[in-house]
Order: structure tokens, then C-alpha cells, then sequence
């Protein structure tokens, strides 16, 4: 079973609207943390957020907050007031914290456009 | 601080040939990985390391050495170019792997092709 699950291939939003993109997850580990990357056209990945499996607030870093449910296993970012610069890939990725390699558990995206 | 830097940005190669791709952080990072991501695949973990000195292998290590021998570099040394190791590489470090410290900031990457 995949760790990591986005099933938005493509959301389309336009500037200064609000969006949502999806990600489930799948761990019996009861300590993880959850992680939002955004990649450009330019090739890198950007640490956006981070939601921690004991975190009893939802996190949020300026225009990004990270809607998490845990009994439902989801962990949606929804970013506000949309920017045509927000056009990008969104990876969401997880870590299971019972495991030493620290590996991160990645998603296979959402690509987001923001048209004027 | 530069964060997490590679070198180089591109790369290209032919079937036989190694090289090392260089990877630094100026963070004072201890748990250091590196990761390659291909279409369809996502990010796939080759080696990391959880301080000087200390490596191991991720999901997809064939092919691929690592040594740590500062906090700072983790090279990652590829034996015998092949097709199949065509790819985007990312290095990445957190300050470690405990709650909290372990989000992982990644380097630019470097796109490899070999022929």
C-alpha cells in the first residue's frame, strides 16, 4: 500500500483564490511527522510546512496552513490568497519516526496552476 | 548561511565511467540523504547518514558509495555509470532525526544523464 497518496494530478485556481490539495497517508507508526514540499519548473525542492502525528493545532506558515484530520489519516494543505508564483508541483511526504533511516515517504504530486 | 549546496547542476556521462556528485550543508546538520527522483517513481532514498562518520543504505543503494567524513560533505560516488541511474539528484539534511528537527532542506539537485 502506498505510504503517501495525492490523488489530485493536476488543480487549476485562480490568482488570490484559495486552494486545497489532498494527501492521505498510511502508517500504524504512532509518531510521524508530515511534510509539504513544493517543487517550480526550476528544479528544486522547497520545505513549505510541517504538521507533527502529536501536534494539537494545525500548523500554518504565512499563506500555507496544513488542514490535519488525524482520525482520517489526511493532511490537506490549503493554500490562501493564490499567486501566479504558486504554480508548481506540491509533494506531501511523510516520516515514520519509529524507523533510524529517516527516510521521507513521498506523494506523486499536485500540479498546481494559478491563472490570472 | 548557503543552506544545502551540489555541484554540479548537470551532468552527462557515458555507460562505464564514475564520478562524485558533491553535496554540503553549512547548517550544522548531523542526518544527511540523498534521494533521486525519477518520473513515476517519486523520490526513492539511495544512502544516508546520521553523522560523521555513520552511513547506510536507503531503498535503492546498487551502484551508489557514500562516505561522511565531515558534518559539513556527503559525497556520493557513482562506481559505473548506467542508463538506469539517468536521473534527478537530490541531496538533503535535517539537524537530526528527532521530533521537531528532522525536516529535511534539499540542495538545488543534480540532473544526470548517462549515455
Amino acid at each position: 500500500a502506498q505510504k503517501i497518496t495525492q490523488t489530485q494530478p493536476g488543480m487549476f485556481v485562480q490568482e488570490k483564490e484559495a486552494v486545497t490539495l489532498d494527501c492521505t497517508y498510511d502508517t500504524s507508526d504512532p509518531s510521524y511527522g508530515l511534510f509539504w514540499y513544493k517543487q517550480p519548473s526550476s528544479g528544486e525542492m522547497i520545505f513549505l510546512i510541517y504538521q507533527g502525528s502529536y501536534d494539537q493545532q494545525n500548523a500554518t506558515e504565512g499563506r500555507y496552513s496544513l488542514n490535519f484530520q488525524k482520525a482520517r489519516k489526511s493532511a490537506n494543505l490549503v493554500i490562501s490568497a493564490s499567486q501566479l508564483g504558486d504554480s508548481a508541483m506540491y509533494f506531501c511526504a511523510m516520516r515514520e519516526r519509529g524507523s533510524t533511516l529517516g527516510r521521507l515517504y513521498f506523494g506523486r504530486g499536485t500540479q498546481l496552476t494559478v491563472w490570472p | 548561511n548557503a543552506g544545502v549546496t551540489q555541484t554540479p547542476k548537470f551532468q552527462v556521462l557515458k555507460t562505464g565511467q564514475s564520478m562524485t556528485l558533491q553535496c554540503a550543508q553549512d547548517m550544522n546538520h548531523e542526518y544527511m540523504s540523498w534521494y533521486r527522483q525519477d518520473p513515476g517513481m517519486g523520490l526513492r532514498l539511495i544512502h544516508y547518514s546520521v553523522g560523521a562518520g555513520i552511513t547506510d543504505q536507503g531503498e535503492v543503494p546498487n551502484g551508489y558509495n557514500v562516505s561522511r567524513s565531515t558534518t559539513e560533505d556527503f559525497p556520493l560516488r557513482l562506481l559505473s555509470a548506467a542508463p538506469s541511474q539517468t536521473s534527478v539528484y537530490f541531496c538533503a539534511s535535517s539537524y537530526s532525526l528527532a521530533p521537531r528537527t528532522d525536516t529535511q532542506y534539499f540542495g538545488p539537485g543534480t540532473r544526470l544523464t548517462v549515455l
